[in-house]
C-alpha cells in the first residue's frame, strides 16, 4: 500500500527556521510536492521534486532523498504569514500517478 | 491566474437528499478532481478525469458520481446523502502536462453538513 507520514504540528519561533519532514512509502515513485493552506483557504502550490537534492524557491527550500523514501520542507526567516497547514503529495506509479496526500503538518508561529 | 469556482462555500442538507456540487475553471486544463478534506486525513481523492466525459474512480468513490459534460465544468454528486458525508469538498484542475510537476490548482471549497 501507499503511506505519507508527516508530523501533525510544529510550532517555531517568529524569523528562525524550520523542517517540516515528510515520509513515503510507495512503489513506483515519481514525485513530492509540497502545498500549504491557511485556515480557511484553499491548498495552493509550493514546491516540487521530481529528482534528489534541494530545489529553493525564496525563503521555503524543498528536499528530496529517493533512496530514503523522505523528503522535507524548509521555511527560512519565518513569518507570522506563514502560520498555515502544510502537506505532502506523493505521485507514483501505484497512485495511477494522482496525488497521494499527507495528513498535514500545523505550523505555529509564535511572535 | 487560475481561477477555480465552485458553486457554494457552505451548504446543509438533509440526509437522502441529492446534492449537487458544481466546479469551473476557467484555464481550459484537461484534468479536474474532487476531494473530500476531513481533519487528520488529509486530502482524499474522490474521482477524477481527464477529457470531457471521462473519469475515473478515485480512492473513496462509494456514495458519489460525477459529470463533466464541458471541459470547464466538473459536478460531484451525492445520490443519497449520508451525515458521514459530512465535510469540507474540494474541486482541482491542472493542466495534464506528463512529465511535468501538474501542479494542481483549487477551488475555495465546499464545506457540507448533511443533518
Amino acid at each position: 500500500g501507499q503511506s505519507l507520514e508527516q508530523p501533525s504540528e510544529v510550532t517555531a519561533v517568529e524569523g528562525a527556521i524550520v523542517q517540516i519532514n515528510c515520509t513515503y512509502q510507495t512503489s513506483g515513485f515519481y514525485g513530492l510536492s509540497w502545498y500549504q493552506q491557511h485556515d480557511g483557504g484553499a491548498p495552493t502550490f509550493l514546491s516540487y521534486n521530481g529528482l534528489d537534492g534541494l530545489e529553493e524557491t525564496g525563503r521555503f527550500s524543498s528536499f528530496l532523498s529517493r533512496s530514503d523514501s523522505y523528503g522535507y520542507l524548509l521555511l527560512q526567516e519565518l513569518q507570522m504569514k506563514d502560520s498555515a497547514s502544510y502537506f505532502c503529495a506523493v505521485r507514483s506509479r501505484d497512485s495511477n500517478y494522482q496525488l497521494i496526500w499527507g495528513a498535514g503538518t500545523k505550523l505555529i508561529i509564535k511572535p | 491566474d487560475v481561477k477555480v469556482t465552485q458553486s457554494s462555500r457552505y451548504l446543509v442538507k438533509r440526509t437522502g437528499e441529492k446534492v449537487f456540487l458544481e466546479c469551473v475553471q476557467d484555464m481550459d486544463h484537461e484534468n479536474m478532481f474532487w476531494y473530500r478534506q476531513d481533519p487528520g486525513l488529509g486530502l482524499r481523492l474522490i474521482y477524477f478525469s481527464y477529457d470531457v466525459k471521462m473519469k475515473e474512480k478515485g480512492d473513496i468513490p462509494e456514495g458519489y458520481s460525477v459529470s463533466r459534460e464541458k471541459k470547464e465544468r466538473f459536478s460531484l454528486i451525492l445520490e443519497s446523502a449520508s451525515t458521514n458525508q459530512t465535510s469540507m469538498y474540494l474541486c482541482a484542475s491542472s493542466k495534464g502536462l506528463a512529465g511535468s510537476t501538474d501542479t494542481q490548482y483549487f477551488g475555495p471549497g465546499t464545506r457540507l453538513t448533511v443533518l
